[in-house]
């Protein structure tokens, strides 16, 4: 079982829709969760972190944290053409120096 | 503000050659330092992390290396390149301790393609 798993995708949706991303994680201790967006060709880069259980929004991005589930989701609002780019959910915790990531989700924004 | 440089942004190495790829963290001091590789349409893989001068950690076993000569500078190394070792090569700083560790920034990024 890898360790943090994500749908490859793509994932299409139109513009204007609410994208939902999801993310599981197997090991149990993890407690640091982010989303990291990718465009093709390019570096990840950070656009959202969460540590505690529930909702964290920042703009039209919302992380959801589900600790007893081991699911951390993403929400896009208002998704746009520039969305269209590949996600990674990245986790960390306890006696872990670096990030785990998934293998990311393929979003394509449909205008 | 922080940035970080990674070079060379691209090359093309025959199998067997050498490697070296470099970055450079600038703005802040005592960062955490990474190298990761992503193959064609993969996730990202940790090959080795850094949490000071001279102190570097191995996630897998393979052909390269890193050094950390000086606090802000990241060597990624290899004596023979397989090609196996293609790739997209990525370097970030974090800060270090803490929930915080998490928040990468990372370099433009070195595609290798072994031939």
């Amino acid at each position: 079982q890898k360790e943090v798993e994500q749908n490859s995708g793509p994932l299409s949706v139109p513009e204007g829709a609410i994208a939902s991303l999801n993310c599981t994680y197997s090991d149990r201790v993890s407690q640091s969760f982010f989303w990291y967006r990718q465009y093709s060709g390019k570096s990840p880069e950070l656009i959202m972190s969460i540590y505690s259980n529930g909702d964290k929004e920042d703009g039209r991005f919302t992380a959801q944290l589900n600790k007893a589930s081991q699911y951390v989701s993403l929400l896009i609002r208002d998704s746009q053409p520039s969305d269209s780019a590949t996600y990674l959910c990245a986790v960390t915790g306890t006696g872990r120096r670096a990030l785990t990531f998934g293998s990311g989700t393929r979003l394509q924004v449909q205008p | 503000s922080q940035t970080i440089h990674q070079w060379p942004a691209t090359l093309v190495q025959p199998v067997g050659s050498p490697l070296s790829l470099e970055c450079t963290v600038e703005g802040t001091s005592n960062p955490n330092l990474y190298w990761y590789r992503q193959a064609a349409g993969r996730g990202l893989q940790l090959l080795f992390y850094s949490v000071g001068i001279g102190q570097i950690s191995s996630e897998v076993p393979q052909n390269l290396s890193a050094s950390r000569p000086q606090d802000r500078q990241f060597i990624l190394s290899s004596k023979k390149l397989l090609l196996s070792d293609s790739g997209f090569y990525l370097c970030a700083w974090s800060v270090r301790g803490g929930a915080n560790t998490g928040e990468l920034f990372f370099g433009e990024g070195s595609r290798l393609t072994v031939l």
